[in-house]
């Protein structure tokens, strides 16, 4: 069974320029989440997409972050501008929809951001 | 609203020995509680979790975690270390509210000298 893939796993912008994350979740979950994992403390959520639709985005900040997932299979987390502390690893992750979700998370490798 | 904590940023042990990494959680109500490790350059993987049953859990790759509502803890446990097992450990509670969110803890990077 193939697992969630993430692109790129690596990435180097300066201040204020764009980037964007993809994410492909494990086939037939219904959940998706990006997490944001800041060196030394653990993953913070981002924003939970129920299918496409999105179920909890109250630590994204909607300023400079949006996320979508149009379809409700594949997703994309874009940061515009960027900003020195947005520098993290941005883990995506899938789960079996509601009535089956006991909350194991099945996490990709994720996408390194560095901002300078 | 839920949470946990790991109090040791590092947990040194020598191969062959046990080894602890503590967890302690604030919920309300019954928590679920979870096991996370990520080796380095890797996504998190699940470890064991606990929903309700024997305060003994039982995961993989010889780990198991003891469930102690008394003392609030949920710490994870391997009888005998291994190099291999040296990593970044999460523990993790999932969120009361409508989302189901996990709830990670800061993570205790474990050490294992050969």
């Amino acid at each position: 069974e193939a697992g969630v893939a993430q692109s790129p796993r690596y990435k180097i912008i300066e201040k204020r320029q764009s980037v964007a994350f993809w994410c492909n979740p494990i086939s037939g979950h219904a959940t998706l989440y990006w997490y944001q994992q800041i060196l030394g403390q653990g993953p913070k959520l981002l924003i939970q997409f129920q299918n496409n639709g999105v179920v909890d985005d109250s630590q994204l900040p909607k300023d400079r972050f949006s996320a979508e997932r149009l379809k409700g299979v594949d997703s994309t987390l874009k940061i515009q501008p960027a900003k020195l502390e947005d520098s993290a690893v941005y883990l995506c992750a899938s789960s079996l929809g509601p009535g089956a979700n006991t909350g194991e998370l099945f996490f990709g490798e994720g996408s390194r951001l560095t901002v300078l | 609203a839920q949470s946990v904590a790991q109090p040791e940023d590092q947990v040194n042990v020598a191969e062959g020995n046990p080894l602890t990494v503590k967890c302690t959680y604030s919920v309300s109500g019954n928590p679920y509680l979870f096991w996370y490790v990520q080796y380095p350059n890797r996504g998190l993987q699940f470890l064991l979790k606990y929903i309700t049953g024997d305060n003994l859990v039982k995961g993989s790759y010889g780990f198991e975690a003891e469930f102690n509502k008394s003392q609030t803890s949920f710490h994870l446990k391997k009888p005998s270390a291994l190099v291999s097992d040296s990593a970044l450990y999460f523990c993790a509670v999932r969120d009361d509210g409508a989302t189901n969110k996990l709830i990670f803890g800061t993570g205790t990077l474990l050490a294992v000298q050969p």
